[in-house]
């Protein structure tokens, strides 16, 4: 069984486009994570949930609107996608309250906007 | 704020070679330090971790001991394989009650038979 998972593992759309990018885990977690990894493999957290509630909103453009339904899900949508959004997106999971703990990863989302 | 800076890659290696790949932090308080491994087309995965310092992590032949004094958490093997080929974060955790990771730039390392 996949731990988390992310749908699709592909995107390719036109600018203006708007899209969204799926994750779940099945780990019981309380808490997950987007991150955007950057062409030159630079990883930077964007949003973090915990239990549905929003808990870090690292300065991301309002374009980006993260959706938690539940706390096994944490979807994001992006508006107005522009060309310096291609990036690979990957979700994370970890146990809330857990600073030393592992986040678990997905495979990511490479999203190319042409 | 807190901070990682890992040596710049690409690190190209030959089979059983010894490999260094350091990672110095900035951080307020006692975060915890990480390596984090991406194989080619891959998330993440944990390698080792250290929660207080002159604490070892260790996993799969890789080593690093969590250095208060100089703020280093390098990461060591003593024989790299051509399987270990991939890109290498160190992370330290953000106690500020955020739980946010904070990555260092990655080093890419390829290992050739």
């Amino acid at each position: 069984d996949t731990a988390v998972s992310q749908t699709p593992k592909y995107l390719v759309t036109q600018m203006g486009n708007d899209k969204s990018i799926k994750c779940e885990q099945n780990l019981g977690h309380d808490t997950m994570y987007w991150y955007k990894q950057d062409s030159k493999k630079f990883l930077k957290i964007m949003f973090s949930y915990n239990n549905k509630e929003l808990i870090i909103n690292e300065t991301v453009p309002n374009r980006f609107s993260p959706k938690s339904p539940d706390k096994a899900h944490l979807n994001l949508h992006i508006n107005s996608l522009e060309l310096g959004d291609s990036a690979v997106y990957f979700c994370a999971s970890s146990q809330a309250g857990d600073l030393a703990g592992e986040q678990f990863f997905g495979p990511g989302t490479r999203l190319t906007v042409l | 704020g807190n901070s990682v800076t890992q040596m710049e890659g690409p690190v190209t290696l030959s089979e059983e070679a010894f490999l260094t790949i350091n990672c110095t932090y900035t951080a307020t308080g006692y975060p915890s330090l990480f390596w984090y491994v991406q194989y080619p087309g891959e998330g993440l995965q944990l390698l080792l971790k250290a929660t207080k310092a002159d604490d070892k992590g260790s996993n799969k032949g890789f080593e690093a001991t969590y250095r208060k004094e100089t703020t280093s958490f390098h990461l060591e093997k003593g024989s790299v394989q051509v399987s270990d080929s991939a890109v290498y974060f160190c992370a330290l955790s953000d106690q500020g009650g955020s739980e946010k990771l904070v990555f260092g730039k990655g080093t890419k390392l390829t290992v050739n038979p």
